[in-house]
């Protein structure tokens, strides 16, 4: 399978913990983005990535959130001292990278916060 | 600022007929659309795009989008509705006044093919 892939594919937890979500983009796939899905809403922009370099971080990404793509390759997105509200599904797309390309999503993962 | 208006959660249709889901957006520059369909606990499948030229957009699927600019829309059409087609679609919409690449995404219609 050559799409997008993300694991884990749950995750649950307590409250104050802290989670790690991997994103695995599309080989050569340039840019990498993370949104989040919460119930009944469409997704919602976290964060871009063009190789390495993050170039776009939205204003809900809190000081709780930290996103990395440090070979430029997979991504890594980390939630400190979870809260309840930050359950949700959590999705990773890339493209690659020239001019206004389509994004291809992976399955994300969805967070409970117990 | 950049927006994507879904104005129906939920859309019935028979089997055989054809369907329509509306989107309408708001944005300062271009608009560059997108159709994606979400099947349960699977990610967003990518079905069409808008970019510049034909505003009749063919996609995966059988479905077709035709882009209207004095009307804001991009609406997502199939002549003849499948059952498989039961899904729920996004609509999303960069800006190209806008040099970012993040997409705004409606909050979705949920469609029900009915047999």
């Amino acid at each position: 399978d050559t799409g997008v892939s993300q694991d884990p594919r749950h995750k649950i937890t307590k409250r104050g913990q802290n989670v790690t979500f991997r994103c695995d983009p599309i080989s050569e796939h340039n840019r990498l983005y993370w949104y989040r899905q919460t119930l009944g809403q469409g997704p919602e922009f976290l964060t871009y990535f063009q190789n390495e370099a993050q170039l776009e971080k939205s204003r809900l990404l809190s000081d709780r959130f930290s996103a990395e793509r440090p070979k430029g390759s997979f991504s890594t997105l980390e939630i400190q001292r979870t809260e309840q509200g930050d359950s949700a599904m959590y999705l990773c797309a890339s493209s690659l990278g020239l001019g206004v390309d389509t994004q291809y999503f992976g399955p994300g993962t969805r967070l409970t916060v117990l | 600022a950049q927006s994507v208006a879904q104005p129906e959660d939920q859309v019935n249709v028979a089997e055989g007929n054809p369907l329509t889901v509306k989107c309408t957006y708001s944005v300062s520059g271009n608009p560059y659309l997108f159709w994606y369909v979400q099947y349960p606990n699977r990610g967003l499948q990518f079905l069409l795009k808008y970019i510049t030229g034909d505003n009749l957009v063919k996609g995966s699927y059988g479905f077709e989008a035709e882009f209207n600019k004095s009307q804001t829309s991009f609406h997502l059409k199939k002549p003849s509705a499948l059952v498989s087609d039961s899904a729920l679609y996004f609509c999303a919409v960069r800006d190209g006044g806008n040099t970012g690449n993040q997409f705004y995404f409606g909050t979705g219609t949920s469609l029900t093919v009915i047999p």
